[in-house]
Parts: C-alpha cells; sequence; structure tokens
C-alpha cells in the first residue's frame, strides 16, 4: 500500500484557516486522496478525497499538487468543533481497506 | 437519510465467550467494512464486504469473523473472547468499494469491554 506522511500535531487559533499538510510520493495513478477526521469519543468522518483536481466541498477544500506527491487538507475558519485528528489516505480505485496510520492532531485555540 | 447504525453500543462480556455485533449500512450502500480501534494500535481494518462476499481481510486470528446479508447489513462475530479484543468496533459503508465513489462513513461504533 502506498503511505502516507503527515506531521504528528499542529495547532491552529479559531476562526483562522488552517492547512494540513500530507506527503504520499509512491502515490499510483489511480490512488484516491482521501481525509476523514475523528472527533473525540466518535467514530471517523469523512472530509473530502480528490484524484487530481483541487475539490471543495461545504466542510473544506483539497489542494493537490501537479505531482500529486503531496495534498493540502484547508479548513478555511477553524472552529474549536475543528479540534479533532485528521487522515490522510490514498484509497485504490478498486477499493480496499483504508489504512489510517497516526494522522495529524489538531488542536484548535479560542 | 439515516446513518450508519451499529448495535450495541456497549458491551460486556467475560473471557472465552463470544460476541455478535450487527451493522446497519446507510440505504443504497452495499460496502461494508469493519475496523478495530485501540489506543495502542489506532484504527486497524478487519474485513470488508460487498455483495454478501468479503472482498478483503485484515491480519487477524480465524477468532475475528463476519458476513453480510442480502440487505447489505453485516455482523461481526468474534469468538474465545481475550481481554486484549476489548476495543472500540467500528463499522463503515460505501456505496460500492470501487470506481469514485468509494467515500466511507462510520457508525459511532461499539464498545466491547471484556473482562
Amino acid at each position: 500500500d502506498a503511505k502516507t506522511t503527515q506531521p504528528n500535531s499542529m495547532e491552529s487559533n479559531e476562526e483562522e484557516p488552517v492547512h494540513l499538510p500530507c506527503n504520499h510520493s509512491t502515490i499510483s495513478g489511480t490512488d484516491y486522496i482521501h481525509w476523514y477526521r475523528q472527533l473525540p469519543s466518535q467514530g471517523p468522518e469523512y472530509v473530502i478525497h480528490g484524484l487530481t483536481s483541487n475539490v471543495n466541498n461545504r466542510m473544506a477544500s483539497l489542494a493537490i499538487a501537479e505531482d500529486r506527491k503531496s495534498s493540502t487538507l484547508i479548513l478555511h475558519r477553524a472552529t474549536l468543533r475543528d479540534a479533532a485528528v485528521y487522515y490522510c489516505i490514498l484509497r485504490a480505485n478498486s477499493g480496499y481497506a483504508l489504512n489510517f496510520g497516526k494522522g495529524t492532531s489538531l488542536l484548535v485555540t479560542p | 437519510k439515516a446513518g450508519v447504525t451499529q448495535t450495541p453500543r456497549y458491551l460486556i462480556k467475560t473471557r472465552g465467550q463470544q460476541v455478535t455485533l450487527s451493522c446497519s449500512p446507510i440505504s443504497g450502500h452495499r460496502s461494508v467494512s469493519w475496523y478495530q480501534q485501540t489506543p495502542g494500535q489506532g484504527l486497524q481494518f478487519l474485513f470488508e464486504y460487498f455483495s454478501e462476499t468479503q472482498r478483503n481481510k485484515g491480519n487477524f486470528p480465524g477468532r475475528f469473523s463476519g458476513r453480510q446479508f442480502s440487505n447489505s447489513r453485516s455482523e461481526m462475530n468474534v469468538s474465545t473472547l481475550e481481554l486484549g479484543d476489548s476495543a472500540l468496533y467500528l463499522c463503515a459503508s460505501s456505496l460500492a468499494p470501487y470506481g469514485e465513489r468509494t467515500e466511507a462513513f462510520f457508525g459511532q461504533g461499539t464498545r466491547l469491554t471484556v473482562v
């Protein structure tokens, strides 16, 4: 499985944008980049996913590098509710398991 | 639209017993996956089912098994429980395990405690 590398933790102030990086230098051409987050005491929550182009939804934006070896999850205005562990995961077009890794623990301070 | 429903939410069992956990996926979703989450190992994949067939299995002993029914509902079973099986068991459903729409939606989990 292609692996991803994320910082262990990041900190942000409330109402500021947050850029969460992810490196995936061994990504294959058919791997989708998925992001999930897990709030305390809850199951993981789907955030966004993309293949080659940047993607936006109501929760976040996903910026994918042109060579697809890295990506950035962008939370446009962090709220206290966004404090969670964020996982960047590569998922092959044919499915298979989500390899969660350790993720990035995001702390949001007022 | 209802989300993924897992039952029961909490369970306490004794070593050596067996347990069955249930998962009802989002309506229309045909793929169901199971994960185990522990503080030490994080989220680990158990198995994935699609159209009543196990497509993929993680690195867990044979005591862990599962199945999927024709209505896409799934159950997982753990036999001969060990203390180390204490964990949060999470179920996720997807439209399908392939193609562009493979985003997974998770339930709240079943917290299993083995004493």
